[in-house]
């Protein structure tokens, strides 16, 4: 079955702790994204890759780190995280580029207390 | 300065034709308008994309004006389970390749 796959899907942790979520696609999409989701902001992307070892800074990537070193896999890392990066992660891939069809996670939930 | 516009929320009954409206002044000339649906706890899903005129699925038509400084999600004849936000999303060209989706539409449907 063809899927984007987020873990954790909840967390609960304290300021400063590292912390990373994996995201996973099984679909050979060459794009892959971090969105948060915060209510009544919308979704606004954190940071996105075009392809292996290539990322790109979204509109609020402040906060946050990524890696692709292998296609399939995008984890999202938070070195030191804050209160205000509670919110709720979906990770996204697509075939090219972002403006193609999305498949999206399941989402992560985090809390930072 | 909003990226891209649309109307907070809109109620609507079963059976009706619903419009949604979203503002996008300045995308990228060659880019593709999508639309997604999400429903609570759950990702949002692909509805439909357009470049320009009028792109029909199953689900949904997309009309898009020639200056395509707008685009309107078309739903006809809703039923309770197209309850859920709708957003529209673009490509700003000051903003490089970043994704910008609109703030979303919250869509009752009653019966």
């Amino acid at each position: 079955e063809a899927q984007v796959t987020q873990n954790p899907r909840y967390l609960i942790t304290v300021t400063g702790k590292k912390l990373t979520v994996t995201c996973s696609q099984n679909m050979n999409h060459e794009y892959m994204s971090w969105y948060r989701q915060d209510p009544g902001l919308g979704l606004r992307q954190i940071y996105y890759s075009m392809n292996v070892e290539v990322t790109d800074k979204g509109d609020v990537p402040e906060g946050y780190k990524v890696s692709r070193k292998e296609k399939r896999n995008f984890p999202l890392i938070l070195e030191s995280p804050s209160p205000n990066q509670t919110s709720l992660y979906f990770c996204a891939s697509s075939l090219a580029s972002g403006i193609n069809e999305q498949f999206f996670g399941p989402g992560t939930r985090l809390t930072v207390l | 300065l909003a990226k891209t516009t649309q109307p907070i929320s809109m109620d609507s009954y079963e059976g009706q034709e619903v419009n949604i409206t979203c503002s996008h002044n300045n995308i990228a000339t060659n880019d593709y308008i999508t639309w997604y649906q999400q429903f609570p706890s759950q990702g949002p899903r692909f509805i439909i994309q357009g470049y320009k005129t009028k792109v029909t699925n199953e689900v949904a038509s997309l009309f898009i004006p020639a200056d395509r400084k707008s685009s309107t999600l078309s739903l006809p004849r809703v039923s309770l389970s197209d309850t859920a936000v709708y957003y529209c999303l673009v490509v700003i060209p000051e903003y490089g390749n970043k994704l910008v989706f609109g703030a979303g539409t919250i869509l009752r449907v009653k019966s």
